[in-house]
């Protein structure tokens, strides 16, 4: 079965940092481009990052650029996300997605984020 | 950045109906060299992930219902649901894949009447 599963999301503290985790399961990792896509509970969805199948292509959101910082190990199937400096404006739903024909055809079930004091 | 705009916000429509839900984008997202607007839409529904339905404006992901479909080119694209279902109740997203940043639509929340 093809799936992606998140971990990682946590309670923190402004200014604080969070890596945030996505296992893929069923389908050749390392032949994806993968992103990461935010969405506030009850609002819509933010695209955040994504990285091509070696990292040597990584894009940021304007609003994560310099604070957030994707990543991925082929070898163990897994994409990262590095968020520092983290902010109220941060609390989300982080989704992980996998990117087939220029659109996003599997999403994980998503980890949730809360940054609070 | 690439500004998408859907509307309605919302709607409501009979079962067996047809919804239509509209999607404009601030600049083209034509590639006229191989003819593909990268244009997506989505469908979530509480609690749940995002689906992909359909990539390049019209073409339908594989298991999605044909009373799916897209339509449009350059900045103006339409979903179109066809003989509308209960399980169709959900918030429909247009998303841009043309120039990163990647941008969605607000949404569209449709219900059944």
């Amino acid at each position: 079965e093809v799936k992606l599963v998140e971990s990682g999301g946590d309670l923190v503290q402004p200014g604080g940092s969070l890596r945030l985790s996505c296992t893929a399961f069923g389908f050749i990792f390392s032949s994806h481009w993968m992103h990461w896509v935010r969405q506030v509970p009850g609002k819509g969805l933010e695209w955040v990052s994504r990285s091509n199948n070696d990292q040597s292509d990584r894009t940021y959101a304007g609003s994560v650029k310099g604070r957030f910082t994707i990543a991925r190990d082929n070898a163990k199937n897994t994409l990262y996300l590095q968020m520092n400096s983290l902010r109220a404006e941060d609390t989300a739903v982080y989704y992980c997605a996998r990117e087939a024909v220029w659109s996003l055809d599997v999403w994980g079930q998503g980890t949730t984020v809360t940054v609070s004091s | 950045d690439i500004v998408m705009t859907q509307s309605p916000d919302s709607l409501t429509v009979s079962l067996g109906e047809r919804a239509t839900i509209n999607c404009k984008s601030s600049q083209s997202l034509l590639d006229r060299s191989n003819n593909r607007n990268y244009l997506n839409w989505y469908q979530q529904k509480p609690g749940q992930p995002p689906r992909l339905l359909i990539y390049w404006s019209s073409t339908r992901e594989s298991g999605v219902p044909d009373r799916f479909s897209g339509s449009g080119s350059g900045t103006d694209f339409t979903l179109t649901i066809n003989s509308l279902q209960t399980e169709d109740v959900a918030v429909y997203y247009c998303q841009q894949y043309y120039t990163p940043p990647l941008t969605f639509g607000q949404g569209t929340r449709l219900e059944i009447k």
